[in-house]
């Protein structure tokens, strides 16, 4: 299994500010995924990170939005762009393990007031 | 439909009783199912995976995969107090050109003591 860090872990931010969250893994990986977990909700796929391309976004999120990062196989950046009470949110960046399973970090809570 | 259904619970079983999660999908080319236990401000782990038709075992958990009936559940024997948390449903869809998880809305588990 992958080792796998975020930060920051919590923050509180203003409204139409912007948050770059950082995911670290301790070994090389393919593709990385941003999921969001609204509160008391399961987890909705942001995008696809993949090391040299473009990310693949989900329906209903954009670039411009949450634009993202993958300079090397262990590391990528997710942006919340002018951040509204909505984005309010986890936010978990995971690897693929193997098998298909999926290993993820600990997650950044993000508060927007 | 939704892609991945399961029922939201929550699902309150006494101490040392069976906890039976279950989970429908949609997409018949599915081809890996997973379980993953989330605790409460935690981030999702995985608990089991699942290829075939029939039952998996590990430990106390049993998965049951049936891709005839699109249906997949997963057994807790001897229900313990730290077995209460959510437990998402994932399942892997090649609709799109790349590899993708699916989770479903999860089951919240009680284990009374």
């Amino acid at each position: 299994s992958a080792v796998i860090s975020q930060k920051p872990s919590r923050d509180i931010c203003q409204r139409g500010t912007s948050l770059t969250i950082q995911c670290q893994v301790d070994s090389q990986v393919t593709m990385m995924f941003w999921y969001r977990q609204q509160p008391g909700q399961s987890l909705t796929l942001i995008a696809t990170a993949n090391q040299g391309s473009e990310a693949t976004y989900e329906s209903g999120f954009v670039i411009d939005k949450f634009p993202i990062s993958r300079p090397n196989l262990t590391f990528s950046t997710l942006t919340v762009s002018n951040m509204s009470p909505e984005d309010s949110s986890i936010y978990l960046c995971s690897v693929l393990g193997r098998t298909y399973e999926q290993y993820f970090g600990p997650g950044t809570r993000l508060t927007v007031t | 439909q939704k892609e991945v259904e399961q029922n939201s619970g929550p699902l309150s079983v006494p101490e040392g009783a069976i906890a039976s999660l279950n989970c429908t999908y949609s997409d018949r080319g599915s081809q890996s199912f997973f379980w993953y236990r989330q605790y409460s401000g935690k981030s999702p782990e995985l608990i089991m995976f699942i290829y075939s038709n029939g039952d998996k075992e590990d430990g106390r958990f049993t998965a049951q995969l049936n891709k005839a009936s699109q249906y997949v559940s997963l057994l807790i024997r001897d229900s313990q107090p730290s077995d209460s948390a959510t437990y998402l449903c994932a399942v892997n869809s090649f609709k799109t050109s790349y590899d993708k998880v699916i989770f479903g809305p999860g089951t919240s588990l009680s284990v009374i003591p």
